[in-house]
This record gives structure tokens, sequence and C-alpha cells, in this order.
């Protein structure tokens, strides 16, 4: 156990369903991250909040929808899927942004039908 | 644009035997940070080794060391003495300083018993 827990585990959805994932750590940390892994590609950097502030999207589609409340929870709103966003998402979090060690969750298994 | 390359998808190794697992990186800066990150069943990763660029001498945690070679951008994981438990997805990554990290696509380490 790190300290960030992902809720769900798993997670089926059509692509008409709104969902949502949730992350949350109890170490104290700054910012927190959202990753997605897929099979055979590397971990793809989706949003960084730093400060409860989004320091990063990279060029993640609109029915993806992040929101960090505050510093020990962050969510990732999803709505009107597609199949090929079936994938690992993982949530990560570090003391400060870039080149601290990450500690990461379980991450939630996403399938969309 | 920086990338890291892991030219082994899969590797097996026998109990209590040595096994190397391979990276490279591209980049041009000279200020940077590298990692080994383990990803067991579990799904959760951990950080297993942190180098920094300006520091010549190779990581070591424990049965875990890198062989750093700058000039050749090459940052290799050795694991002494395999154990079961080691058998994990292994991903190499790199980061500048206060820059979001970039992995590679992983390495699954077996190990035989």
């Amino acid at each position: 156990e790190t300290g960030v827990t992902q809720t769900p585990r798993h997670l089926v959805m059509g692509m008409t369903n709104k969902k949502s994932l949730k992350c949350e750590q109890h170490l104290g940390h700054n910012a927190m991250y959202w990753y997605k892994q897929s099979a055979k590609k590397p971990l793809e950097l989706m949003f960084v909040y730093n400060f409860k502030e989004q320091t990063e999207n990279n060029s993640v589609p609109s029915r993806f929808s992040p929101e960090c409340p505050n510093s020990s929870h962050l969510f990732l709103h999803l709505h009107t899927l597609q199949p090929e966003d079936s994938a690992l998402y993982l949530c990560a979090s570090s003391q400060g942004q870039g080149n601290e060690k990450l500690f990461f969750g379980s991450g939630t298994q996403l399938s969309v039908l | 644009a920086q990338t890291v390359t892991q030219s082994q998808p899969e590797m097996s190794v026998q109990e209590a035997e040595t096994v190397t697992l391979s990276c490279t990186y591209d980049t041009s800066e000279s200020d940077y940070y590298l990692f080994w990150y383990k990803q067991p069943p579990s799904r959760q990763m951990i950080l297993v080794i942190r180098q920094e660029a300006y520091k010549q001498q190779n990581a070591t945690e424990n049965r875990f060391s890198v062989n750093f070679q700058k000039a050749a951008k090459s940052f290799s994981l050795k694991i002494s003495d395999s154990q079961l438990g080691d058998a994990a997805m292994y991903f190499c990554a790199y980061s500048l300083r206060d820059d979001k990290i970039i992995f590679g696509k992983g390495t699954r380490l077996h190990i035989l018993p």
C-alpha cells in the first residue's frame, strides 16, 4: 500500500454512460496525476494538478474531464467514451512536480462497450 | 523530443540468477533523471531505483543496481539473486528537472522456479 487509493478497481460502461474515477492520497503530497496505460504502449500522462491547479493537459479529448477539489482528491469524469478508451487508468501523487518520486494507486481497469 | 526505448518486451530468468533489463533514451539535455519502476500483478507501480544524470556513480538498492552509461544514453537495470516476487513489468523512465516523467513501453519479467 503506497497511500494512494483508487476506486473503482474495475469499471464496465457503455458509450453513452457517465461515470467517474476517484483517487485519494493520504501522503500530504501537492501534485496529482492521471495516467492512461494501454497494452504495448508507454504510459501516457493525461493531466497534472499541482496545489489543485491544473498544470498539464496532454491533449486529452474533452470526453475526459478531471477535477481536483483539494490536494488529496482527484477525479476523472468520463462521458461518451469510445471503445479505444478501454485501458488501465492510474492515479499518482508526488511531493512536488517533475522528477520527484511518484506514488501510484492500483488503477481502474476500464472497459468501454 | 525525449524518448525512452525498452527493446525487450519479455524476459525470463531462473530463480536466484541475475538478469539485466535494457533501456536507452534520447535527449539533448545534460541534466536529467532516470528511473526504473516495477508494476507487479497488483498493478501498483513502485519506484525501484532513481539516478541523477550528473552523478557518475551507479545507483544501487539492495539487489537492484543500474549501469548508467551517459555517453551511450543507456540505463540498464540489473537484478541479482532473482526472487519470485520480482516477477513484474519493469518500466524505464526519464525526466528533466521539474518536468513530466516519460515512460518506456515496459519489459515483462518472468521468474522461473
